[in-house]
């Protein structure tokens, strides 16, 4: 079993419509968490960075932690076609300053205009 | 101003060879890291150094060597090329209390 589960998708869904993505986690250390979007052929860009259990919100994106459960979620708010992209969740024992993230296997997001 | 950047973008090279690929990031952080992602996706650590140390060895094969001239720079050197290496490699920086920053990779294709 790994680390990390991501469902890979594809997840379609349309303009305008409230995506959520989720990961699920083995490893109770796991305390900092992050989301990353990928472009095709592109590197992963830093969406959202949590520490601990709750909620951070930026723009249209939330980032939920619920450590009781080992479970995270990726909100985004009024899906555009330049959403559709690769979503990958990280994390990491400690802060990551200094240590290697674990990270899902990405869930493909399709936002059909 | 590119904060992570890699270079070759694409390398292709035959089994036996020896490469090397380059990352310099001016964001000033003082950790880099090397990942591997494979044809499924998946990102996985290679190394880590800190301020010029390596931290972080992962389990791999020793053809694999980085090096770090300075916290700014972390290059990847690998021998006698196998086709499993054939994947996307990316370098990434951070500081503390903050995510990392990923470069924009180095498709490797091994023939």
């Amino acid at each position: 079993q790994k680390e990390v589960e991501q469902d890979p998708g594809p997840l379609s869904v349309p303009e305008g419509a409230i995506v959520s993505l989720n990961c699920t986690y083995s490893n109770s250390a796991f305390q900092y968490f992050m989301w990353y979007r990928q472009y095709s052929r592109k590197g992963p860009e830093l969406l959202m960075y949590t520490y601990s259990s709750g909620n951070k919100e930026d723009g249209r994106f939330t980032a939920q932690v619920d450590k009781s459960s080992k479970y995270i979620s990726l909100f985004i708010r009024d899906s555009q076609p330049s959403d559709s992209a690769t979503y990958l969740c990280a994390m990491s024992p400690m802060d990551t300053g200094r240590r290697a993230l674990t990270f899902g296997s990405g869930t493909r997001l399709q936002v059909q205009p | 101003d590119t904060a992570v950047s890699q270079t070759p973008k694409y390398l292709v090279t035959q089994m036996g060879n020896d490469k090397s690929i380059k990352c310099e990031q001016n964001l000033g952080h003082d950790t880099m890291y090397w990942y591997k992602q494979d044809s499924k996706k998946f990102l996985k650590i290679m190394f880590s150094y800190n301020n010029k140390e390596l931290i972080i060895n992962e389990t791999v094969p020793n053809r694999f060597s980085p090096k770090s001239p300075d916290k700014a720079h972390l290059n990847l050197h690998i021998n006698s090329l196998e086709l499993g290496d054939s994947a996307v490699y990316f370098c990434a920086s951070s500081q503390e209390k903050r995510g990392q920053y990923f470069g924009p990779g180095t498709r490797l294709t091994v023939t």
